[in-house]
């Protein structure tokens, strides 16, 4: 069975710190997702990645930097932790290619709370 | 720019009653059409996914979507509810020419009650 893995489902840390969040898939899918489930705003879409070593901003990037080293990993970085970044964070990959749509594989989220 | 709207945030049942799920898309291009459930705890599924030919998809658990283009509406219906169903559901758009890039709703969570 096809997985997207995140390392943790649940963090607490202090502001202040930097916190790594990971995903690991095993698909061999070339794009990887980061979004954040907030009540009432659904998924908002961090950052992406089509490629190894490739990224880009999606709608709220502001406090996160990604890192793709490898293409079945995909890290989000918070470089200094706020209560405002209190949140579900959603790993997500999908296969690259023209055609239908392929739709995304999600991780089971990971909840994070600053304190 | 696309965007989705679920009107709904909540929706209550009580059990074998059908329900529908409002799905409301706006986008200047053509675009893919999904519904995703979410279960306490857990993270997305997908529920069914609209491409092209028939306006009626069926997907998994007896959910089925009509999309209708000129109200561009992607409405989830099922006939029959059970509490297993209890969850929250997400509507989602793509555009064809990015499918890689989702936009999705701020998900409808669906009550079933005994």
């Amino acid at each position: 069975d096809v997985k997207v893995t995140q390392s943790s489902r649940y963090l607490v840390k202090r502001t202040g710190e930097k916190v790594f969040l990971e995903c690991v898939q095993d698909m061999d899918h070339e794009n990887m997702f980061w979004y954040r489930q907030d009540p009432g705003l659904g998924l908002r879409l961090i950052y992406f990645s089509y490629d190894v070593k490739m990224k880009e901003k999606g709608d709220i990037p502001e406090g996160y930097s990604v890192s793709r080293e490898k293409k079945e990993r995909f890290s989000l970085i918070l470089e200094s932790a706020s209560t405002n970044q209190t949140s579900m964070y959603l790993c997500a990959s999908s296969l690259s290619g023209t055609g239908e749509g392929n739709g995304y594989t999600f991780g089971s989220g990971t909840r994070l709370t600053v304190v | 720019a696309q965007s989705v709207t679920q009107l709904d945030s909540q929706v209550p049942v009580f059990e074998e009653a059908p329900v529908e799920l409002r799905c409301n898309y706006s986008s200047s291009v053509s675009v893919y059409l999904f519904w995703y459930v979410q279960y306490p705890n857990q993270g997305l599924q997908l529920l069914l996914k609209y491409l092209s030919g028939s306006t009626l998809v069926k997907g998994i658990n007896g959910f089925e979507a009509e999309f209708n283009k000129s109200q561009t509406s992607f409405h989830l219906r099922k006939p029959s509810v059970h509490i297993s169903d209890t969850a929250e559901y997400f509507c989602a758009v793509t555009p064809q020419y990015n499918f890689n890039k989702f936009y999705f709703g701020s998900g409808t969570k669906l009550n079933v009650k005994p």
